[in-house]
């Protein structure tokens, strides 16, 4: 069926270093990648996203990059700063609706 | 103008209320969803309307009962609801079903 995992669950990095959040998805046919983000009394936000015909994508501090073949695709956050501080969910298309991943709570230790 | 706004931002209500959320968003998206969020969990689909008619409805109860009067706003209808139905409930619109733009969502709680 269709299944995205995400890891880790929590992530606690100091100010200034980098965060890596990892997703695997399970539809072979999936060809569109979202990340979002949520803080506190927020709605989820669109962050970054990749297609499947681009291995690496980068905006700023940013990057998100895709293995198609291992069906894995993963979130990096360089330099963090306290705002990063948030709940990171990734997504993948399913038959017709978005699977999100179970959620990965980052803290960036002041 | 890139919002999707959601109101009331909290809700109370008791088990035998008949409440509505609502939703509106002027991106010009033509697909519009509800989605429900416990704590600590992902958001879950409960409807999509697609050109202001309902396209998928994810087995959800009768208590809830959606309605999109025009391309730009999505109700959300409770009556009856049960305790278990508090969460955060997100209002999501998206042009060609891809990119959701999220609401900051209604916080129901029912007592």
């Amino acid at each position: 069926g269709e299944n995205v995992e995400q890891h880790p669950s929590t992530l606690s990095v100091q100010e200034g270093d980098s965060a890596v959040i990892k997703c695997t998805y399970s539809d072979s046919a999936s060809n569109y990648f979202p990340w979002y983000k949520q803080e506190l009394g927020k709605g989820p936000q669109l962050i970054i996203d990749i297609r499947s015909n681009v291995g690496e994508k980068k905006d700023q501090r940013i990057a998100v990059t895709l293995n198609k073949t291992a069906k894995h695709f993963s979130l990096h956050i360089t330099e963090t700063q306290p705002e990063d501080s948030a709940v990171y969910f990734c997504a993948a298309p399913g038959t017709y609706k978005y699977i999100f991943g179970t959620g990965t709570r980052l803290k960036v230790l002041a | 103008d890139t919002e999707v706004t959601q109101t009331p931002k909290h809700l109370v209500m008791g088990m035998t209320n008949k409440k509505s959320l609502k939703c509106e968003q002027h991106m010009g998206h033509r697909a519009m969803y509800w989605y429900k969020q416990k704590a600590k969990k992902p958001p879950e689909l409960m409807f999509v309307y697609s050109y202001e008619k309902l396209s998928i409805n994810e087995s959800v109860p009768s208590r809830f009962s959606p309605e999109c009067p025009n391309s730009s706003l999505l109700n959300l209808h409770l009556h009856a609801l049960q305790p278990e139905d508090s969460a955060l409930y997100l209002c999501a619109s998206s042009q060609e079903g891809e990119k959701l733009f999220f609401g900051s969502g209604t916080q129901l709680s029912v007592l």
